[in-house]
Formats: C-alpha cells, sequence, structure tokens
C-alpha cells in the first residue's frame, strides 16, 4: 500500500463547477500538506501549502487537512478551462530535510 | 521571477551509455532535489543536497550518482543507463527557511533510453 493515496480520476467537470479533490495517507509523521499543479509536461507547480490541521484559502482554492482521519482535501470554486490539469497532493514530515511524498495525481479537466 | 533550469531538455540515449543532467537552482535556494517521473507516475524522489553535503537519499538506484557544487548547481549522472530509465527528471529548489514543501520544480529533462 502507497502511502499516499489519490484517485486518479480523470475528472471532467462543467466550467464554473467546484471542484473537490482528495487524499488519504497512511504516515502520521506526515507534518505538511501540498497541492501541486501540473500541466503537461511541465514541472509541478507549488499551488498551496498547510501545516497540521485546518484550512486555507487563496482565491478560488481552498485545502483542507483533517489528520484525525488522515485525509486532504482542495477544493476549487468557479473552476476554469485553464484549472485543466494534473492535481497531485503531497505530503512531508517537519524536518527541513524532509522529501516530499507524492500522491499519484488526480487528472481534471474543466469543460468550456 | 527566476526559475529552476534544468539542462538538457531532452536527451537521447542508448543502452549501456552514460547521461549527465544538469539542475540549477533559483539564485538564493540552497537545497535541490532530484525527482524521476515515469509515463503516467508520480515524481519518485531520488536524492536531496543541502549546501553541497547530501541530506536525503530515496530510490536511487546504485548506477546513479549525484553532487551540488559550490555554486550551487547540481549535477545527476546516470550510468548503465537501462530501458526502465527513460523518464522525466526534475529538479526542485527551494529557499533556506522554508518549509520542506515549499519546493520549486523545474522544466525537467525528458531522457528517453533506446
Amino acid at each position: 500500500q502507497k502511502e499516499v493515496e489519490q484517485d486518479p480520476g480523470p475528472l471532467s467537470v462543467p466550467e464554473g463547477a467546484i471542484v473537490s479533490l482528495n487524499c488519504t495517507y497512511s504516515n502520521s509523521a506526515f507534518q505538511y500538506f501540498m497541492w501541486y499543479r501540473q500541466y503537461s509536461r511541465k514541472g509541478p507547480e507549488l499551488l498551496m501549502y498547510t501545516y497540521s490541521s485546518g484550512n486555507k484559502e487563496d482565491g478560488r482554492f481552498t485545502a483542507q487537512v483533517d489528520k484525525s482521519s488522515k485525509y486532504i482535501s482542495l477544493f476549487i470554486r468557479d473552476s476554469q478551462p485553464s484549472d485543466s490539469a494534473t492535481y497531485l497532493c503531497a505530503m512531508s514530515g517537519y524536518s527541513s530535510a524532509s522529501k516530499i511524498i507524492f500522491g499519484s495525481g488526480t487528472r481534471l479537466s474543466i469543460r468550456p | 521571477a527566476a526559475g529552476v533550469i534544468q539542462s538538457p531538455r531532452h536527451l537521447i540515449k542508448e543502452k549501456r551509455e552514460t547521461a549527465t543532467l544538469k539542475c540549477y537552482p533559483i539564485p538564493r535556494h540552497d537545497t535541490v532535489y532530484w525527482y524521476q517521473q515515469g509515463p503516467g507516475q508520480d515524481p519518485q524522489f531520488l536524492i536531496s543536497f543541502y549546501e553541497k553535503m547530501q541530506s536525503d537519499k530515496g530510490s536511487i538506484p546504485d548506477r546513479f550518482s549525484a553532487q551540488q557544487f559550490s555554486d550551487y548547481h547540481s549535477e545527476l549522472n546516470m550510468s548503465s543507463l537501462e530501458l526502465g530509465d527513460s523518464a522525466l527528471y526534475f529538479c526542485a529548489s527551494r529557499r533556506p527557511g522554508t518549509t520542506p514543501g515549499e519546493q520549486y520544480f523545474g522544466p525537467g529533462t525528458r531522457l528517453t533510453v533506446t
């Protein structure tokens, strides 16, 4: 079993819809929780990160972490065709030397 | 804003050959990470360097080695290439005082082994 599980999709929604992306994890040592966006043939781009449990909002994006359930979510409001990409959840420990463990990524398509 | 630079962007090698990938981190970033991403896969951590010292090691084959130089650029050396080494190789960098997840990725080097 992988440390981080993510539904690979693909997920297709109409423009303007609210998108919910989720990951579960098994390692209690994870303290930082990130969402990366990756366009085809490009490097991952950091969207948001949160420390421990809670919510964080940035524009149309909201990240939620529930450490008790080992479950994280990313919500995208008013989705746009330009949001079409693969979204990777990722996690790391507290140490500055900690590596990132990625989920397998969810491919999202926003239909105009 | 300056980004992570990787070279070459594309590389074609034959089996058993050697390849060298280069990474130039964002200025003032002192930590460099290398990842391998196979087709349809998530990035897999290979190795990282902090202040020119190896800081962590992941699923990096013994055929691969890497180092970080005094100017903070890093090179990933891959020998005895195998068909399974064909992948996208990403370098990421992070500046001092930031969280482990605040890594900035380069555009990647696409390695094809024939």
